[in-house]
């Protein structure tokens, strides 16, 4: 398994405004993942974040509005950019272990309310 | 493109009853299946995962869910609710990708909201 941490656990944020939202994880990696869980909805995939190159948007996402990074094998980050009252959620971060390719964990998420 | 859907949006069992979730899958090969608990406040844990073999498939907290492809089901169920199983239950399809290394593009049903009554 892996552990993983995300910062910050949750945020208030004013519209216009943007928020690093950063992802860690207690062991290398090979996939990390980046999910949207508006309130009362399941849970959307924004995009893959891979290592040293740019991240893979789904449908519906863009890099100007959801810049991800990710320097090395056990770090990435997610920037909601030019928030609107629209994008409060609660953002998670999910990797895949090397020793376990099939199954993703999840982190804690981080809360976003946009004002 | 896959989908996953869960018919109940919100089920309420009484402590010791039995449960079982509904989930129903559309994907174009063998689905990589799993359910996810999350509780209030916290992260997905991973209940449970199907790739191949054996059709029921046992899990964490007692829980073991079983694969039907010619119904496109993989439902949960327990023979016994406690009340720490008072949860959202999340139901998903695993695509591939990274060439084939990966089934890390999850798609999620809308969730079941689970309720225990003492």
């Amino acid at each position: 398994s892996a552990v993983i941490s995300q910062k910050p656990s949750r945020d208030i944020c004013q519209r216009g405004t943007s928020l690093t939202i950063q992802c860690q994880v207690d062991s290398q990696v090979t996939m990390m993942f980046w999910y949207r869980q508006q309130p009362g909805q399941s849970l959307t995939l924004i995009a893959t974040a891979n290592q040293g190159s740019e991240a893979t948007y789904e449908s519906g996402f863009v890099i100007d509005k959801f810049p991800i990074s990710r320097p090395n094998l056990t770090f990435s980050t997610l920037t909601v950019s030019n928030m609107s009252p629209e994008d409060s959620s609660i953002y998670l971060c999910s990797v895949e272990v090397y020793r376990a390719r099939d199954t993703q964990y999840f982190g804690p998420g981080t809360r976003l309310t946009v004002l | 493109a896959q989908s996953v859907t869960q018919p109940d949006i919100h089920i309420t069992v009484s402590e010791g009853a039995s449960l079982e979730l509904r989930c129903n899958y559309s994907y174009g090969a063998t689905p990589y299946l799993f359910w996810y608990v999350q509780s209030p406040g916290q992260g997905l844990q991973l209940l449970l995962k199907y790739f191949s073999g054996d059709t029921l498939v046992q899990g964490i907290k007692g829980f073991e869910a079983e694969f039907k492809r010619s119904q496109s089901s993989f439902n949960l169920r327990k023979p016994s609710v406690h009340w720490s199983d008072a949860a959202e239950y999340f139901c998903a399809v695993g695509d591939l990708y990274a060439g084939g290394t990966s089934y890390g593009k999850l798609t999620f049903g809308q969730g079941t909201i689970l309720t225990v009554h003492p």
